[in-house]
């Protein structure tokens, strides 16, 4: 069974405080995602990657970086938080070549004070 | 600018009734077309997917979507709907060509009411 797996699931941050979120799948698959859900957005595409040590931007990337250290493991981290990242993020994986089946966590819950 | 579209934010569907979810496209050319589905608190999970041929594809669960070129459109059925099917379902397209990245485009999603 695919698995991705997410960390935190809730997360509370202040204003200019630093946030990872942490993802880490199983699957092996080379492309890793990120986004946010907001209510009359739906899903939003901040920054994606190939493979270890890629990264690249997606839609939505101002405020935001992304690491990839190994291919189970994809981060995305706040430097300053503001209110306006309150969201929910999720982390997906997927095989890639527009086969467009991603495979999700489960969501982080990220409300910024 | 490529986007998806659902129109509908809600739809109430009394239990063994048929469902239609809508969806339209706006992109060059043909894309790649998805239904997601999100349960409460999950993530999401594809349901069927579209990339070429036969306009109507089937998905898990009973569904089934329609694509229409004419129409820019990829309209979800479902013939007798469950309980169990009440979630949100979001429509995503990928242009075809993107050189081994899935850069999907999600519509706003709609959430699917059941009633007993």
């Amino acid at each position: 069974e695919a698995a991705v797996t997410q960390s935190p699931r809730n997360k509370v941050a202040v204003t200019g405080g630093k946030v990872t979120l942490s993802c880490n799948q199983t699957n092996n698959h080379n492309n890793m995602y990120w986004y946010r859900q907001d209510t009359g957005h739906g899903l939003r595409l901040i920054h994606y990657s190939y493979g270890a040590g890629s990264t690249e931007k997606g839609d939505i990337p101002d405020g935001y970086k992304a690491s990839r250290p190994s291919q189970e493991n994809f981060s995305l981290i706040l430097e300053l938080a503001t209110p306006s990242q309150t969201s929910v993020y999720f982390c997906a994986s997927g095989l890639g070549a527009n086969t467009g089946q991603l495979y999700f966590g489960e969501g982080s819950k990220l409300t910024v004070l | 600018a490529q986007s998806v579209t659902q129109p509908d934010a809600r739809v109430t569907v009394s239990e063994g009734a048929s469902l239609q979810l809508r969806c339209k496209y706006s992109y060059s050319g043909t894309p790649y077309l998805f239904w997601y589905v999100q349960y409460q608190r999950q993530g999401l999970q594809l349901l069927l997917k579209y990339y070429s041929g036969d306009p109507v594809v089937q998905g898990v669960n009973g569904f089934e979507a329609e694509f229409s070129k004419s129409d820019s459109s990829f309209h979800l059925r479902k013939a007798s709907v469950h309980w169990s099917d009440s979630a949100v379902y979001f429509c995503a397209a990928s242009p075809a060509y993107t050189g081994g990245a899935d850069r999907l485009t999600f519509g706003k999603g709609t959430q699917l009411i059941i009633q007993p």
